[in-house]
């Protein structure tokens, strides 16, 4: 079945190391998305990518990265910069000529130690 | 930057209560506006959407109107059930999508 598919579910991290997050997408969309989820702020863009090799930052980039080599995954690396990266993370993608409707992950939730 | 605002929860109403969520945004073009919805234990999905200016989206009886002129994007809905307790995000998409910061909905029997 096609869907998006989030990795690791769950994460635990010592402060000072780096941790990759995984979002791979079977639907052939053109667009992702990463969204950082806090209880009361709703969902923060943190980075978007309309085509391969091509990104940009959200409202809340400092202290993630990420990269777009393949249409199918994007990844983002939260780095030991950013100092408050216990949160739960979402991944997500919608097709370039419809922008519709978001697909989202599972999300994958971090916690630093 | 564009950006969404959606009225603080949570919010608290009886079984057939009329539901009212407000949502206003800011943006530089004419976006398409969205409602998306997060019941419990599950990932988001679309409620409804309205790409230009008067259109209405609806879905499972929720209704909302795209207002250029009060730029506003309320939801609402005539009778809440128990199972419309769900957080609800309100959402704009010009370049990127952007989200408000939600409003928990809880219905009680």
């Amino acid at each position: 079945d096609g869907g998006i598919t989030q990795s690791p579910k769950y994460l635990f991290r010592k402060e000072g190391q780096n941790v990759t997050l995984s979002c791979e997408q079977n639907l052939n969309h053109d667009a992702m998305y990463w969204y950082r989820q806090d209880p009361g702020q709703g969902l923060r863009l943190i980075y978007y990518s309309q085509i391969v090799n091509d990104f940009q930052k959200g409202d809340i980039a400092e202290g993630y990265s990420v990269s777009r080599e393949k249409k199918e995954s994007f990844p983002l690396t939260v780095t030991s910069a950013q100092k408050n990266p216990t949160a739960f993370y979402l991944c997500a993608s919608h097709p370039k000529t419809d922008t519709g409707e978001l697909f989202f992950g599972e999300g994958s939730r971090l916690t630093v130690l | 930057g564009d950006s969404v605002t959606q009225m603080e929860g949570p919010v608290t109403l009886s079984e057939e209560a009329f539901l009212t969520i407000n949502c206003t945004y800011t943006a530089t073009g004419y976006p398409s506006l969205f409602w998306y919805v997060q019941y419990p234990g599950e990932g988001l999905q679309l409620l409804l959407k309205a790409t230009k200016a008067d259109d209405k989206g609806s879905n499972k009886g929720f209704e909302a109107t795209y207002r250029k002129e009060t730029t506003s994007f309320h939801l609402e809905k005539g009778s809440v059930q128990v199972s419309d307790s769900a957080v609800y995000f309100c959402a704009l998409y010009l370049y990127d999508m952007r989200f408000g910061a939600g409003t928990r909905l809880t219905v009680k029997p």
